[in-house]
């Protein structure tokens, strides 16, 4: 089966700019989650959607935010782009939640200049 | 206030050895834990998870322990393999937090022939 799959895998924004970053998870999984991962730090968890409902939200900025459609698929945007905030972003998805172990796609690699 | 910590950013053995990866936790309320491995321009990789309720889990070469009074988790894996050489990344999760994962900053390990 299709694993995760994110688009698009590289992005070079201005600051400033927004930013919509796409996910779709596996087939039959109503969970996803958002982190984002910069060098030297663990994965820092952004929110999570299940069935369309934000379930848990991190601890980022208004800045960040995300919905998820009746499709499961998810989308995360970041409004207002500061360089701080290049960094991999990770999808992941499961059937019920985190701890039923994730599915994480390749990323989203995001640059601010 | 780093909750998961992994307090070797890099670790090498030898293949055929033992590979001990070490994770602390300060939260007492943590009642899953979760390993992950992750290469290089791709997205984590579930491995193996443990239940606070138990103090040992094994799955083929993996085995994770978890030393509840001490607030301490280890991975281990027998015999490292090539393959093996990754980051991995610890992580918990606690009911009262609706089961986010928190991370630890990962250790690498490198599988030396």
């Amino acid at each position: 089966k299709a694993g995760v799959t994110q688009t698009p895998r590289y992005l070079i924004k201005t600051r400033g700019q927004q930013v919509t970053l796409s996910c779709s998870p596996i087939s039959g999984h109503r969970s996803v989650s958002w982190y984002q991962q910069t060098p030297g730090q663990g994965l820092q968890f952004l929110f999570e959607y299940f069935s369309e409902t934000q379930r848990n939200k991190g601890n980022f900025p208004g800045r960040f935010s995300g919905r998820q459609f009746s499709n499961s698929r998810s989308e995360m945007n970041v409004s207002t782009l500061e360089l701080g905030d290049s960094a991999l972003y990770l999808c992941a998805s499961s059937f019920l939640g985190a701890n039923y172990g994730y599915t994480f796609g390749s990323g989203t690699r995001l640059t601010v200049v | 206030d780093q909750q998961v910590k992994q307090n070797s950013p890099s670790l090498s053995v030898q293949e055929g050895r033992i590979s001990i990866l070490n994770c602390d936790y300060t939260n007492s309320m943590f009642d899953y834990f979760l390993w992950y491995k992750k290469y290089p321009a791709e997205g984590p990789t579930f491995l193996i998870s443990i239940s606070s309720i138990k103090d040992k889990n094994e799955d083929g070469r993996f085995t994770v322990f978890l030393n509840k009074s001490a607030k301490h988790l280890s991975l281990h894996i027998v015999p490292s393999q090539p393959g093996d050489s990754a980051v991995y990344f610890c992580a918990a999760s606690a009911y009262d937090s609706n089961y986010q994962l928190i991370w630890g900053a990962g250790t690498k390990l490198i599988i030396k022939p």
